[in-house]
């Protein structure tokens, strides 16, 4: 059965510091690592992996995807308590089907 | 229209009743899932509909869950005789085209806000 682990499940940190969210990932055709950012409602996307070792990068985001060891990374440098939110790790598979792990909550004091 | 949109935003029911809640998505967008979300989980998949394809329901919990999608385009999830763990935020999300937007466009689910249901 696939499934997308994601750790911490929850994390406070003051800000100004950097947070590193982790994802680990058994998808069957696996073809994309995606990672959204949900505040209140609807997850916004941030950004979708497909290749191993290539870094993607907006402002304070990046992350990073090891297809060899089944893992991703969210790196986020200087919080900022607008970062704070769930963040959500998903894998798909060549069929298109999406499957998300549970998410971590990020909480940045200010 | 200009996003998903999901229908009503706010459902309250009693136990036992049937519910139906209402997806729109995206214009020409071919893929579209249903997601269930519990107070502070993750997104648990329900089912997932591509193009003309036989749906991909293997996230349903229950018979008591059904989905269809009329034309391609507005889904409807029916959940029977409810029960009080059926309350959670439903959440519908579309995809674009097969073949549109190149490899990497078509992985991308954008998200409608959600109905939140409560069972009492």
């Amino acid at each position: 059965e696939d499934k997308v682990v994601q750790s911490p499940l929850s994390l406070v940190v003051h800000e100004g510091d950097t947070v590193t969210l982790n994802c680990s990932y058994e998808v069957t055709n696996f073809r994309s690592l995606l990672w959204y950012k949900q505040e209140k409602k609807a997850p916004t996307f941030l950004f979708m992996l497909t290749s191993s070792g290539i870094e993607k990068k907006s402002g304070r985001l990046s992350s990073i995807l090891d297809k060899k060891e089944l893992f991703s990374i969210l790196n986020i440098t200087a919080t900022q308590t607008g970062d704070s939110a769930i963040y959500l790790c998903a894998g798909g598979d060549r069929d298109d089907k999406i499957i998300f792990g549970k998410g971590t909550r990020l909480h940045i004091l200010p | 229209g200009a996003g998903v949109s999901q229908s009503p935003s706010n459902k309250v029911t009693e136990k036992g009743k049937d519910v139906e809640l209402r997806c729109d998505p995206i214009s020409g967008h071919t893929a579209l899932y249903w997601y269930r979300q519990s107070l502070g989980q993750g997104l648990e998949f329900l089912i997932y509909f591509q193009g003309n394809s036989a749906p991909d329901k293997s996230g349903l919990p229950s018979d008591r869950f059904s989905a269809e999608r009329t034309g391609g385009s507005v889904s409807t999830l029916t959940i029977q005789r409810t029960q009080q763990e059926d309350s959670a935020v439903y959440l519908c999300a579309s995809s674009p085209r097969r073949g549109t937007g190149g490899y990497q466009a078509k992985n991308i689910q954008y998200f409608g806000a959600g109905t939140r249901l409560s069972v009492l």
